[in-house]
């Protein structure tokens, strides 16, 4: 079973520009989360996907942030303008809904530079 | 708000010898889970174990224990015989029991290099 995967691994951006960040969760998963660590501080809830709705996007720092997940499959994580601040990495996970939901599965994360 | 505290930045042992990495957490919640996630450098981030609040009984996964102290909110992980593929950057999380707050709240982390 393929796990979590991110694209891409590595961005670097200038401050301005718009970078589009994707996951692809473990299939089957309904639920999706997105989570942010910059330098040195905790890792951060962005929001939670259940299936193609939004559950709780309360994390999410401003509306220059937009996520999507179309028909409940893989997400994008769009940052548009992107700012210095913006600068981490950014991870996705992944869990089932029900019994098991307690255990979620990360991907490897992208690390984004914003210059 | 919930919150996650790792006061320990980094910590190294020697293999094949035991460390505790420490973990204090502030809730309001009755019910909630606990967990310790494991990065190893350049790879994902794994579980290792998680602790169920209503559960009094320690959680073990093999040389991994947990010292789960609810009234004094402190939940420490413990790795016996440390090996060198335990060198890691080791968070405490917690979770909400139910409903729709499935976000984990995560502590800064734990630098730990395991030495040969």
């Amino acid at each position: 079973e393929a796990g979590v995967t991110q694209f891409p691994s590595h961005s670097v951006i200038e401050k301005g520009q718009t970078v589009t960040l994707r996951c692809d969760p473990i299939s089957g998963h309904d639920n999706l989360y997105w989570y942010r660590r910059v330098m040195g501080k905790e890792i951060k809830f962005l929001l939670h996907f259940v299936k193609e709705s939004k559950q709780d996007e309360s994390g999410m720092p401003n509306n220059r942030f937009l996520a999507e997940r179309t028909g409940g499959t893989y997400s994008t994580l769009k940052v548009q303008p992107a700012e210095l601040e913006d600068s981490g990495v950014y991870f996705c996970a992944s869990s089932h809904s029900g019994q098991f939901t307690y255990e979620q599965y990360f991907g490897p994360g992208t690390r984004l530079t914003v210059t | 708000a919930q919150t996650v505290t790792q006061s320990q930045p980094e910590m190294s042992v020697q293999e094949a010898e035991t460390v505790t990495l420490s973990c204090t957490y502030d809730t309001s919640e009755s019910n909630y889970y606990l967990f310790w996630y494991k990065q190893p450098p350049s790879r994902q981030m794994i579980l290792v174990i998680r602790q169920e609040a209503y559960k009094q009984q320690n959680a073990t996964e093999n040389r991994f224990s947990v010292n789960f102290q609810k009234a004094a909110k402190s939940f420490s992980l413990k790795i016996s015989d440390s090996q060198l593929g335990d060198t890691a950057m080791y968070f405490c999380a917690s979770r909400n029991y139910g409903g729709s707050q499935g976000n984990l709240i995560f502590g800064k982390g734990t630098k730990l290099s395991v030495k040969p």
